[in-house]
């Protein structure tokens, strides 16, 4: 079975321009969660979809969006980019809902590293 | 709220030797605990989880866990380290809060091995 996918794997911008990333997640699943991985924050939650629908958000500015196809793939897109949002972006999937009564387990993509000049 | 402490950012251990890598957690109720593995420029690997079954927990490559919950804490420890197993390693709890998984990441501990 093919694992989590992300596209590219390193970008770099200038700042005030805007960027698209991609995530093609584990067939059959259908949540898609996004992080943010600086060395000053760490880990941090962007937000999740499932089923084309965004169902938890984390705390970030509104220049952090995202959205999700039918076919369970997301993106996510950052306007206006700033220095500061240099980083690695790792998307996770999972099947979307907690099975035999325990947690979604998530399965993390390499991520992608973006560099914001 | 949830949340995780790694009670140490660097950890330095000779091959051979036991790894102890520790993590205090704080939850409103019973947690769901894992540890995960990030190894240079590559995702996160789930090394193994621990969902409010056996406490002590065995994971993938020799780690295990073990939950304790008088103390709060879930540290991750492996008999003998393996030069591969340098990397950064990350103890997560899950925020039920928003309805559905959300995981709430440690700071992170850096393994280093030396021959």
């Amino acid at each position: 079975k093919a694992g989590v996918t992300q596209t590219p794997r390193y970008l770099i911008k200038t700042r005030g321009q805007q960027v698209t990333l991609s995530c093609s997640p584990i067939s059959g699943h259908r949540s898609v969660s996004w992080y943010q991985q600086t060395p000053g924050q760490g880990l941090q939650f962007l937000f999740e979809y499932f089923s084309e629908t965004q169902r938890n958000k984390g705390n970030f500015p509104g220049r952090f969006s995202g959205r999700q196809f039918s076919n369970s793939r997301s993106e996510m897109n950052v306007s206006t980019l700033e220095l500061g949002d240099s980083a690695l972006y790792l998307c996770a999937s999972s099947l979307g809902y907690p099975r035999h009564g325990g947690e979604d387990e998530q399965y993390f993509g390499p991520g992608t590293r973006l560099t914001v000049t | 709220a949830q949340s995780v402490t790694q009670l140490d950012s660097h950890v330095s251990v000779s091959e051979g030797t036991p790894v102890l890598l520790r993590c205090n957690y704080s939850s409103s109720y019973s947690p769901s605990l894992f540890w995960y593995v990030q190894h240079p420029n590559k995702g996160l690997q789930l090394l193994l989880k621990y969902t409010s079954a056996a406490t002590l927990v065995k994971g993938i490559n020799g780690f295990e866990a073990e939950f304790k919950k008088s103390e709060t804490s879930f540290h991750l420890t492996k008999p003998s380290a393996h030069m591969s197993d340098a990397a950064e390693y990350f103890c997560v709890v899950i925020d039920f809060s928003g309805g559905y998984n959300k995981l709430i990441f440690g700071a992170g501990t850096r393994l280093a091995v030396h021959p």
